[in-house]
């Protein structure tokens, strides 16, 4: 089992361009989750997906959009980056069920010019 | 809204000595996580505290879980320069939902 994977590892974009960070997990997991870290703030919710077909917003969902391709999928898309999305993004995957335990990828570490 | 401190953020300690890192929450909850960041790396699951008085031990690190003081506490004994790393808390107060952490400890342990 690979566990929860995500692509890419690295990326620098310019202001303005868009891209679209990938994650998947084969743990048949029902929620996946996006967070974002920077240093001294802990770990961020972006957005979320509690079961395939949904989508909700987490504490800090703006300038972002998310797709839950599948059960297995779920992407987060910046559409016009900022400076201030310059960050380490962790997607998670958990059960959904009573034991909330949650299974991170490797990051992706994004600079945005 | 639900807060989650943790204390302290920063530590360094000496080998071969106790410490203990408190994780306090606001909010009235039963589910408590407690996860390991190598610098660089991703967050590695470490326990999970599903009741009152729960208390889990993994080689040199012991967590437990008081609900009704709101606080988990995070020992370690006799430390090793292995354990330095970050730790942090997560509450789940909506299971299905995200969990909410902290903004974790950052330990540094030294000959």
């Amino acid at each position: 089992n690979a566990g929860v994977t995500q692509t890419p590892k690295f990326q620098v974009l310019k202001t303005g361009q868009s891209m679209t960070l990938q994650c998947a997990q084969d743990m048949n997991h029902n929620s996946m989750y996006w967070y974002r870290q920077d240093p001294g703030m802990g770990l961020r919710l972006i957005y979320y997906s509690a079961s395939e077909g949904t989508t909700d917003k987490g504490e800090v969902p703006n300038g972002y959009n998310v797709s839950r391709l599948n059960k297995r999928e779920f992407s987060l898309r910046l559409e016009s980056a900022a400076p201030s999305q310059t960050s380490v993004y962790f997607c998670a995957s958990s059960p959904g069920q009573v034991v909330n335990e949650q299974f991170f990828g490797p990051g992706t570490r994004l600079t945005v010019l | 809204e639900l807060k989650v401190e943790q204390n302290p953020l920063f530590l360094s300690m000496q080998e071969g000595k106790n410490y203990t890192i408190y994780c306090n929450y606001s909010t009235t909850s039963d589910r408590l996580y407690w996860y390991r960041q190598d610098p660089g790396k991703s967050l590695e699951s470490l326990f999970v505290l599903l009741s009152n008085g729960a208390v889990k031990q993994e080689g040199r690190l012991m967590a437990s879980l008081d609900t009704k003081a709101r606080l988990s506490t995070l020992h370690i004994t006799a430390a090793v320069h292995d354990l330095s790393a970050t730790y942090f808390c997560a509450v789940d107060i909506n299971s299905g939902y995200a969990l909410n952490f902290g903004k974790g400890t950052s330990l540094l342990v030294t000959p």
